[in-house]
């Protein structure tokens, strides 16, 4: 399997669920992000990572808890989450030098009911 | 408040014409450009970038002119084709590797 991977694919989940976004990405690439496109609005960096260390949090809410145990995988840890966060969440990598292109993934849809 | 925008949230188009697709920044510390294009239910692919220091790039049908002055660019394809039918996105980074993304504009090329 190439490229980068993310399940699950559509989540629906209520406001007192615990849930986990994975990212997979097999591309060798030293940097991994989050992101969130909501309707209508920009898509949204959440989260960089840049050798399994986090480098940037673009004031997210405490809901939401990333994790990268190795430069292959990235977790977005889902807790009381309001509906206002239904979006599209997705992960991408880059090789890690400036200019470097990001790899996106298919994205997880949540929906928060 | 957006430092990158997209102000056309859609574009329609007939196939074997030019689609013209435009993006405005604030932030002039932006050095390098990308675009990307989405289809539905799937994440964005990298389409065409350009550095700061050029004013057009060009890949095959697809041309990207940048003015630094208007902070203005601009992807140009031509001839459009039915498959070129999605969302393009203008993104732009900065110094930390930071992509900023517009709101994205819909293209749909009619046959």
């Amino acid at each position: 399997e190439t490229g980068v991977t993310q399940t699950p694919r559509h989540l629906v989940m209520g406001m007192t669920n615990k849930k986990s976004l994975k990212c997979e990405q097999h591309l060798g690439h030293n940097a991994m992000y989050w992101y969130k496109q909501s309707a209508k609005k920009p898509l949204e960096l959440m989260f960089v990572y840049s050798l399994e260390e986090r480098v940037e949090n673009n004031s997210v809410p405490s809901r939401f808890s990333p994790e990268c145990p190795n430069s292959s995988h990235l977790f977005l840890h889902l807790h009381t989450l309001q509906p206002e966060d239904s979006a599209l969440y997705l992960c991408a990598s880059s090789p890690g030098g400036h200019t470097d292109t990001q790899y996106f993934g298919p994205g997880t849809r949540l929906t928060v009911l | 408040d957006q430092q990158v925008k997209q102000n056309s949230p859609s574009l329609s188009v007939q196939e074997g014409r030019i689609s013209i697709l435009n993006c405005d920044y604030t932030n002039s510390m932006f050095d390098y450009f990308l675009w990307y294009k989405k289809y539905p239910a799937e994440g964005p692919t990298f389409l065409i970038s350009i550095s700061s220091i050029k004013d057009k790039n060009e890949d095959g049908r697809f041309t990207v002119f940048l003015n630094k002055s208007a902070k203005h660019l601009s992807l140009h394809i031509v001839p459009s084709q039915p498959g070129d039918s999605a969302v393009y996105f203008c993104a732009a980074l900065n110094a930390g590797n930071m992509l900023t993304f517009g709101g994205g504009t819909r293209l749909m090329v009619k046959p």
